[in-house]
């Protein structure tokens, strides 16, 4: 079974250039979350979607982040216009079920805004 | 409210020698609660988690964690460290409710030395 995947693993772009973000949650997996480590710091909820709906979105920072998730199937994290603070890691999960159930995790998509 | 403290930012311990790593939660619900490790370039993966059944759980590679009411406490816990347990690990603390949202620590590093 492949495991959540991200891409890409690593982004360097400019400040004020836009950036996507994209997850493929385990098939099967209704439930997918957004999340961010910014600066080694806790790792952080943007949002929660259920199938193409958005459960939760009350993590997400500001009005530049916008988060699809067209066919229920993978979702994409789009940035702008990027902003210095924006840099960190972004990290996709997905569950089969909602509630305190194991995530699994991707690998996590490394931004650094220059 | 919930919200999760990792009491060391690093621990470094000898292969062989017991590992402890520490947690402490506050959660206005009755949690679940989770560990995860993730190694370099890898994704978070789940060590183990407690879901109000046995105090005492027993998670992968050995580890094994006590949820502690009294004491808000969910310690991780190994008798024997591995050079391959070298990794960051997250404790998380999730509503038990339908949304599940997660709250994580700040990571514990952990260095085991030869």
């Amino acid at each position: 079974e492949a495991g959540v995947t991200q891409f890409p693993s690593h982004s360097v772009i400019e400040k004020g250039q836009t950036v996507t973000l994209r997850c493929d949650p385990i098939s099967g997996h209704d439930n997918l979350y957004w999340y961010r480590r910014v600066m080694g710091k806790e790792i952080k909820f943007l949002l929660h979607f259920v199938k193409e709906s958005k459960q939760d979105e009350s993590g997400m920072p500001n009005n530049r982040f916008l988060a699809e998730r067209t066919g229920g199937t993978y979702s994409t994290l789009k940035v702008q216009p990027a902003e210095l603070e924006d840099s960190g890691v972004y990290f996709c999960a997905s569950s089969q079920y909602s509630g305190p159930y194991e995530q699994y995790f991707g690998p996590g998509t490394r931004l650094t805004v220059t | 409210a919930q919200s999760v403290t990792q009491l060391d930012s690093h621990v470094s311990v000898s292969e062989g020698t017991p590992v402890l790593l520490r947690c402490n939660y506050s959660s206005s619900y009755s949690p679940s609660l989770f560990w995860y490790v993730q190694h370099p370039n890898k994704g978070l993966q789940l060590l183990l988690k407690y879901t109000s059944a046995a105090t005492l759980v027993k998670g992968i590679n050995g580890f094994e964690a006590e949820f502690k009411k009294s004491e808000t406490s969910f310690h991780l816990t190994k008798p024997s460290a591995h050079m391959s347990d070298a990794a960051e690990y997250f404790c998380v603390v999730s509503e038990n409710t339908n949304a599940g949202k997660s709250t994580f620590g700040d990571g514990t590093t952990l260095t085991v030395k030869p």
